[in-house]
């Protein structure tokens, strides 16, 4: 039963390029979190999707950042005309329910140069 | 807004004794959860125990315990016969019941000595 998969593991990036962030939940969940981790701090959520909606974006940049979870296929996180401020560790979580215990992957490592 | 701090950044302890490590919050609520996270050098975020607080019973999982103190706001996490795997960045999280957003602590980054 394989856990929460994200890929890449590690992306690097030029000012101004487009960031494209997978996630495949584990078997069974349909609730998925991105979270981001800046350098010497704790996760901060950032949207909360089920499959075809988005529930809540409240912790999401409004400009060059959006996310969606699909019928079928990963969710994606995506983050347009990247600056050096986007740089960090972008982990997604899965749960099967609302309010259950969310597990984590192993996060991206986004860099931008 | 709730708050988490973690007010050790950094901690060391040699091995097979014991460390606690310090956590406190701040909300209104009386119903939520709390969470230790362990977050290795490899990045992933492992959950290493968690606390109802509507248990007055402090959890427990094998070498790590907690003492939860809801009066005070408190939730320390106590790691004995420390092991070299222990090494890490330990989180602590509050999550109000019936939500889904974790709030996190800044960390506290925990070095295991030989």
């Amino acid at each position: 039963n394989a856990g929460v998969m994200q890929n890449p593991r590690h992306l690097v990036r030029r000012r101004g390029q487009e960031a494209r962030l997978r996630c495949s939940p584990m078997k069974g969940h349909s609730h998925v979190y991105w979270y981001r981790q800046l350098p010497e701090e704790g996760l901060k959520f950032m949207v909360y999707l089920q499959k075809e909606n988005i529930i809540d974006e409240s912790g999401m940049p409004k400009e060059r950042f959006s996310a969606e979870f699909p019928k079928e296929g990963p969710s994606i996180l995506r983050i347009q005309q990247v600056v050096r401020g986007d740089s960090a560790a972008y982990f997604c979580a899965s749960s099967p329910d609302a309010g259950d215990e969310q597990f984590f992957g192993p996060g991206t490592r986004l860099t931008v140069l | 807004a709730q708050t988490v701090t973690q007010s050790q950044p950094e901690m060391s302890v040699q091995e097979a004794e014991t460390v606690t490590l310090s956590c406190t919050y701040d909300t209104s609520e009386n119903n939520y959860y709390l969470f230790w996270y362990k977050q290795p050098p490899s990045r992933q975020m492992i959950l290493v125990i968690r606390q109802e607080a509507y248990k007055q019973q402090n959890a427990t999982e094998n070498r790590f315990s907690v003492n939860f103190q809801k009066a005070a706001k408190s939730f320390s996490l106590k790691i004995s016969d420390s092991q070299l795997g222990d090494t890490a960045m330990y989180f602590c999280a509050f999550m109000k019941s019936g939500t889904y957003k974790y709030i996190f602590g800044t960390g506290t980054r925990l070095k295991v000595l030989a």
